[in-house]
C-alpha cells in the first residue's frame, strides 16, 4: 500500500513558471524525501526535510511540510525545460510506529513547455 | 566514482526460465534494496539490506531471492520468471543513518539506472 500519494498526477507549465505538488502520507514519520526521475533513467534524491522542519530550501527548490496535516509541497520556481520529469515523495518508516520500509508514491509527471 | 550500477540493462525471458540481476555500488554503503516500477504502482520494495550477510523482505518478496556476499554487490535473483515479473528494476543503496535514529531507511538513496525485465 502506498503511503505517500503526490498531486496531481501530471502538470505541464510554460517555461518560466513556478511548478507546485504536493505529497499526501498516511502515518507518522520522521523524515520525508522528494525525488525527480528523468524518463528511463534512475531516481535522484532532491532533498530531505525532517519532521521537526516547516521549509526547507536548494537552489530554485522549496519544500514544505505540515505534519499536522501529513502533507508535503515541493514548489520548483523559474521553471526550466530540464526540469521535465516525474517527481516522488518518499517516507522513510518511523520506528515507533511500525512503518518497516521507504515507501514511494505514485509520482507527478511535470512537463516544461518551451 | 561509478556510483551504483545494475546489470543487465535489458532482458527478455520465457515463463519458467531463471535469471540475476547484479548490483555493484562503489559507496561503501552499508545498506543496499532492490525495487520494481511498474506503471501507476510507483517503487515496490521488494527486499533489502542492511549489512553484509543479511537480507530482509520488503513489500513484494515473493517470487524474487537475494544476497549480499560482499559489501558492494546485492543480487537479485528470479528463479522460475513469470510474466508478472515483467518491470524496471531499480537498486539502491544508501549511507548508515546518523544523527535522528538509525533505522535503515531514513538514509538518502542513490539509484542505479534501472534494469528492463520482460517475461514472455
Amino acid at each position: 500500500s502506498q503511503q505517500g500519494e503526490e498531486d496531481p498526477q501530471a502538470l505541464s507549465i510554460q517555461e518560466g513558471e513556478n511548478a507546485t505538488m504536493n505529497c499526501s502520507y498516511k502515518t507518522s514519520i520522521n523524515n520525508l524525501q522528494w525525488y525527480r526521475q528523468n524518463s528511463g533513467r534512475g531516481l535522484v534524491h532532491l532533498i530531505l526535510i525532517r519532521s521537526n522542519e516547516r521549509e526547507k530550501h536548494s537552489g530554485r527548490l522549496r519544500v514544505t511540510l505540515d505534519t499536522s496535516k501529513k502533507s508535503s509541497s515541493l514548489l520548483i520556481t523559474a521553471s526550466r525545460a530540464a526540469d521535465t520529469a516525474s517527481y516522488f515523495c518518499a517516507t522513510p518508516p518511523d520506528p515507533l510506529f511500525g512503518n518497516e520500509k521507504l515507501t514511494f508514491g505514485t509520482g507527478t509527471r511535470l512537463t516544461i513547455i518551451p | 566514482n561509478a556510483g551504483v550500477t545494475q546489470t543487465p540493462k535489458f532482458r527478455v525471458l520465457k515463463t519458467g526460465q531463471s535469471m540475476t540481476l547484479l548490483c555493484a555500488q562503489d559507496m561503501n554503503h552499508e545498506y543496499m534494496y532492490w525495487y520494481r516500477q511498474d506503471p501507476g504502482m510507483g517503487l515496490r520494495l521488494i527486499h533489502y539490506s542492511v549489512g553484509e550477510g543479511t537480507t530482509a523482505k520488503g513489500e513484494v518478496p515473493d517470487g524474487y531471492n537475494v544476497s549480499r556476499l560482499k559489501k558492494q554487490n546485492f543480487l537479485l535473483g528470479l528463479e522460475s520468471a513469470a510474466p508478472s515479473q515483467t518491470s524496471v528494476y531499480f537498486c539502491a543503496s544508501s549511507y548508515r543513518p546518523r544523527g535522528q535514529g538509525a533505522h535503515p531507511h531514513t538514509g538518502e538513496l542513490f539509484f542505479g539506472e534501472g534494469s528492463r525485465l520482460t517475461v514472455l
